[in-house]
């Protein structure tokens, strides 16, 4: 079956430190892979998109990741992490035209200050 | 520019009421989802919609109902509402190719309902 993993439900960094979010898919045809994220109480964001024009995807807020078939991963990574950037981020695959939109489990990221 | 908007926001009801969320989009957009929101699961997919018309399960369908309106509405209905139901609803629409660079699901904000 298609599907994406989450490692992690939370993740706690400290200002300034790197963010690494992971992210596995599970797929026997090509993935589109997508990051959002939600900030408390409010709705999912899109962050960025990887739909296979480049295997490293740059977002907003200086969010990216790197798509490796080779390790079935979408891991995102950002350089310096802001208190601005605790929330609950979510990785998304779809694999077709019209295909549904399928998330994993979410990780919480706290950002210490 | 509203784009995904979904009503209620809050909603408490009774074991065995039923209630219909709303949800509408102006983007002019061929897919509807609805997702339910529980803490440590992610968002689970409860039912889609690739086209007026359309509808097909999700991951967890059961308990619910949906109605494709026409192409800016989709409509959840809990029949029988449950305690496990208690949740957050999602409703988000997309453009037809999701793989493509320029096409995004965009949500509403959330329909925050307890059953008691």
């Amino acid at each position: 079956a298609q599907s994406v993993t989450q490692l992690g439900s939370h993740v706690s960094v400290s200002e300034g430190a790197l963010v690494l979010l992971r992210c596995n898919y599970s797929s026997s045809v090509p993935p589109y892979l997508f990051w959002y994220v939600q900030y408390p109480n409010q709705g999912l964001q899109l962050l960025l998109k990887y739909t296979s024009a480049a295997t490293l995807v740059k977002g907003i807020n200086g969010f990216e990741a790197e798509f490796k078939k080779s390790e079935t991963s979408f891991h995102l990574t950002k350089p310096s992490a802001h208190m601005s950037d605790a929330a609950e981020y979510f990785c998304a695959v779809t694999f077709n035209q019209g295909g549904k939109l399928i998330f994993g489990q979410g990780t919480e990221l706290s950002v210490k200050p | 520019n509203a784009g995904v908007t979904q009503t209620p926001k809050f909603q408490v009801l009774k074991t065995g009421q039923s209630m219909t969320l709303q949800c509408a989009q102006d983007m002019n957009h061929n897919s509807m989802y609805w997702y339910r929101q529980d803490p440590g699961m992610g968002l689970r997919l409860i039912y889609y919609s690739a086209s007026e018309g359309t509808t097909d399960k999700g991951e967890v369908p059961n308990g619910y109902n949906v109605s494709r309106l026409n192409k800016r509405e989709f409509s959840l209905r809990l029949e029988s509402a449950a305690p496990s139901q208690t949740s957050v609803y999602f409703c988000a629409s997309s453009g037809e190719a999701l793989y493509r660079e320029n096409t995004e699901a965009f949500f509403g904000q959330g329909t925050r309902l307890t059953v008691v």
